[in-house]
């Protein structure tokens, strides 16, 4: 268990550019989560893949987002025309979904990707 | 729209205090709960995780768990201030997603 990975860890890019994070879940976990969290708050859903499938996608969530799961392995988040309002620090997660449970289990985060936009 | 709140902070102990931290969750719904420690900078790590009523141990940390009052609580004996950070109640979303708190801050005084 080599746990989650993220990169890169930070980047810096300038408002209107395209920026791509990726993200390699635990390799026996079938979901795979991106958060977004901005200081002071907690962590911001955004989507969620189980296996490739984009299950969810939050209404937040603009446009110029988008999110691929290919194979079900990895995962990227691009985020489009960067804004200001985009900096934060993205999360990815991971967890093991059994459909026959009557519970969830628990996230298992990556480090993190900081985004600055100048 | 599901919401979780906990009291932001900051909370200040002694070292050797218990700490008590609370979550209350709106949606009657959901059944799994967890705790996360952030420290500054970093990303969110499992301390507990929750699913029944009543109480739950690990070593330091017992979470507490009670659905008819929409409320959940970690207790952290013995703190230290390596036990310093922000403390993340999340709720799953009738398992898809996890809804998170805002975090409450503890400071463990030496």
């Amino acid at each position: 268990d080599t746990g989650v990975s993220q990169n890169p860890r930070h980047k810096i890019t300038k408002r209107g550019q395209n920026v791509t994070f990726r993200c390699d879940p635990i390799s026996e976990h079938n979901r795979l989560y991106w958060y977004r969290q901005t200081l002071g708050q907690g962590p911001e859903f955004l989507t969620y893949f189980q296996n490739e499938a984009q299950l969810e996608k939050s209404r937040l969530l603009s446009d110029r987002f988008s999110a691929e799961r290919p194979k079900g392995s990895f995962s990227t988040l691009e985020i489009q025309r960067t804004e200001q309002g985009d900096s934060a620090m993205y999360l990815c997660a991971s967890s093991l979904w059994d459909s026959l449970g009557p519970v969830i289990s628990p996230l298992h985060f990556g480090n993190g990707t900081r985004l600055t936009v100048t | 729209q599901k919401e979780v709140e906990q009291n932001s902070g900051p909370l200040s102990v002694p070292e050797g205090a218990i700490a008590s931290l609370n979550c209350t969750y709106s949606d009657r719904g959901s059944q799994s709960f967890f705790w996360y420690r952030q420290y500054s900078g970093k990303s969110p790590e499992l301390i507990m995780f929750i699913y029944s009523n009543g109480d739950k141990e690990d070593g330091r940390f017992t979470a507490q768990l009670n659905k008819a009052s929409q409320y959940v609580s970690l207790l952290i004996r013995d703190s230290q201030p390596s036990d310093s950070a922000t403390y993340l109640c999340a709720v799953d979303n009738y398992g898809q997603n996890f809804v998170f708190g805002p975090g409450t801050r503890l400071s463990v005084l030496p």
